[in-house]
C-alpha cells in the first residue's frame, strides 16, 4: 500500500534562514505523481507543485525548490531566505494507479521574525 | 467559476443524528474526493469518485457514505454522527488523481 512519510512534525527557523521540508514514500507502481501542498493558518489547502515519476529533475520557483530523488523514495522542499508568509503547514502527497491520492500527515513550519 | 463550494462551514451534532455535507465543483472535474483532518493526522481519505457513478473508499470510509449522481456534485453523508467523527472535512475536486487538486474552503464538524 502507498504511504507518506513526513517524519518533521514541527520546525522552527528564523527569517532569512533556509529550510528544507522532507518527504519520503513508499510505493509499488512504477508510475506515479508527488504533490505538495501548503496550508496557511486561514485554513485553505493551496496546490504547489505537481511531479511525476518520470521526471527527475529538480524544480525552483521563485524561493521554493524540490529535490525528486527515485533512488532514496524522497521529494524534499527547500525554502531560501524564509519569510513569515512561509509559515504554514505543508503537506507531501502520493496518486498511483489505484486512483487514491494519499497524504502525509504535514510538517508545521514557524518562521520566526 | 465558484471553484470548489462546500456547505455548510460549520456544524454541530448530536451523538447519533445524521446529516449530509454537500460538495459542488464547477469545473467539469471528474475526480472527486473527501478527506477529514484531524491534529496530528494529516488528512486522511475517506472516500474518492473518478466520475459520475462511481464512487470507492479510502482509508477510513466508516461511518460515511458518498454518492455522485452528477459530475457536480459529491455529496458525503454520515450515517449515525459519533465524537470520533468530529473533525474538519474536506473535498477536493481534480481532472484526474494524477492532477492538481482544487480544495473546497472546508467543514468543521463537531459532533457532542
Amino acid at each position: 500500500a502507498q504511504k507518506v512519510t513526513q517524519a518533521q512534525t514541527e520546525i522552527s527557523v528564523v527569517e532569512k534562514e533556509d529550510v528544507t521540508l522532507d518527504c519520503v514514500y513508499e510505493t509499488r507502481d512504477t508510475t506515479y505523481y508527488l504533490f505538495w501542498y501548503k496550508q496557511p493558518p486561514s485554513g485553505e489547502l493551496v496546490f504547489l507543485i505537481r511531479r511525476n515519476s518520470f521526471d527527475e529533475q529538480n524544480e525552483i520557483s521563485g524561493r521554493y525548490s524540490w529535490n525528486f530523488q527515485k533512488s532514496t523514495s524522497s521529494f524534499n522542499f527547500t525554502i531560501t531566505a524564509s519569510q513569515v508568509v512561509d509559515s504554514a503547514v505543508y503537506f507531501c502527497a502520493l496518486s498511483e494507479g489505484d486512483d487514491k491520492i494519499i497524504f502525509g500527515k504535514g510538517t508545521r513550519l514557524h518562521i520566526l521574525p | 467559476n465558484a471553484g470548489v463550494t462546500q456547505t455548510p462551514k460549520f456544524q454541530v451534532l448530536k451523538t447519533g443524528q445524521s446529516m449530509t455535507l454537500q460538495c459542488a465543483q464547477d469545473m467539469n472535474h471528474e475526480y472527486m474526493s473527501w478527506y477529514r483532518q484531524d491534529p496530528g493526522m494529516g488528512l486522511r481519505l475517506i472516500h474518492y469518485s473518478v466520475g459520475a457513478g462511481i464512487t470507492d473508499q479510502g482509508e477510513v470510509p466508516n461511518g460515511y457514505n458518498v454518492s455522485r449522481s452528477t459530475t457536480e456534485d459529491f455529496p458525503l453523508r454520515l450515517l449515525s454522527a459519533a465524537p470520533s467523527q468530529t473533525s474538519v472535512y474536506f473535498c477536493a475536486s481534480s481532472y484526474s488523481s494524477a492532477g492538481e487538486q482544487f480544495f473546497g474552503p472546508g467543514t468543521r464538524l463537531t459532533v457532542l
